[in-house]
């Protein structure tokens, strides 16, 4: 089994400033890696994934993640946000073992102010 | 858009009462999953479906029931229905169901319990 933990429930931060949202998994086995954005009253949408190769991983709008192995991490990050980033981030991981479920973190709520 | 449709958005009704979910999914994709998103619970996987058969199931309670029919939609039932079933039902799909797809949410039908 595994589990996923966002470290921060709410992360505010000012318009233009760097930002980074931290995620770490537990798992006995090898995982793929999601991060999920979900705006007011929307679905969620894919940010960005990790499967293998290079660890950083570009997603849309202007984010990027790193897989760290060793540290069981995959913070997301983006170095100058805008006001409409402001949403509930999820991240979460696959099992290559046990199908497509995906396990998820509680979700980072991320507040830009002007 | 994610291409996944799920209707309908709002559904208010009493304890005791059975209501029933349904998506479709995006065009080409053969695997449906369904996912809970409750305050207290935070986002959690019910089941998933692969061309009609049942692939996973997660922490889906014996009151909930789903199937997928031969044209790929979907439909989750629930009967019973208690107060904590209050919740965001999400339906996602992806294409194959292998674990590094990544899976297209739609935008949730909200349940509330009165």
């Amino acid at each position: 089994a595994q589990s996923v933990t966002q470290l921060d429930s709410q992360v505010p931060v000012f318009e233009e400033a760097p930002v980074e949202l931290r995620c770490n998994y537990s798992s006995s086995v090898s995982v793929y890696l999601f991060w999920y954005v979900q705006y007011p009253n929307q679905g969620l949408q894919l940010l960005l994934k990790y499967l293998s190769g290079s660890t950083l991983v570009k997603g849309i709008n202007g984010f990027e993640a790193e897989f760290n192995k060793s540290q069981t991490s995959f913070h997301l990050r983006k170095p100058s946000v805008h006001i409409s980033d402001t949403a509930e981030y999820f991240c979460a991981v696959s099992d290559h073992n046990a199908g497509n479920m995906l396990t998820f973190g509680g979700g980072t709520r991320l507040m830009v102010k002007p | 858009d994610s291409g996944v449709t799920q209707t309908p958005k709002h559904l208010i009704t009493a304890t005791g009462q059975r209501v029933t979910l349904r998506c479709s999914p995006r065009s080409g994709d053969l695997s449906v999953y369904w996912y809970q998103q409750s305050l207290d619970q935070g986002l959690q996987f019910l089941i998933q479906y692969y061309n009609g058969e049942e692939r996973a199931k997660g922490n889906i309670l014996e009151r909930f029931s789903a199937q997928q029919f031969p044209d790929l939609h979907s439909e989750l039932n629930l009967s019973s229905l208690e107060l904590g079933d209050s919740a965001l039902y999400f339906c996602a799909s992806s294409a194959t169901g292998q674990s590094n797809q990544p899976q297209h949410f739609g935008d949730g039908t909200r349940l509330s319990i009165l």
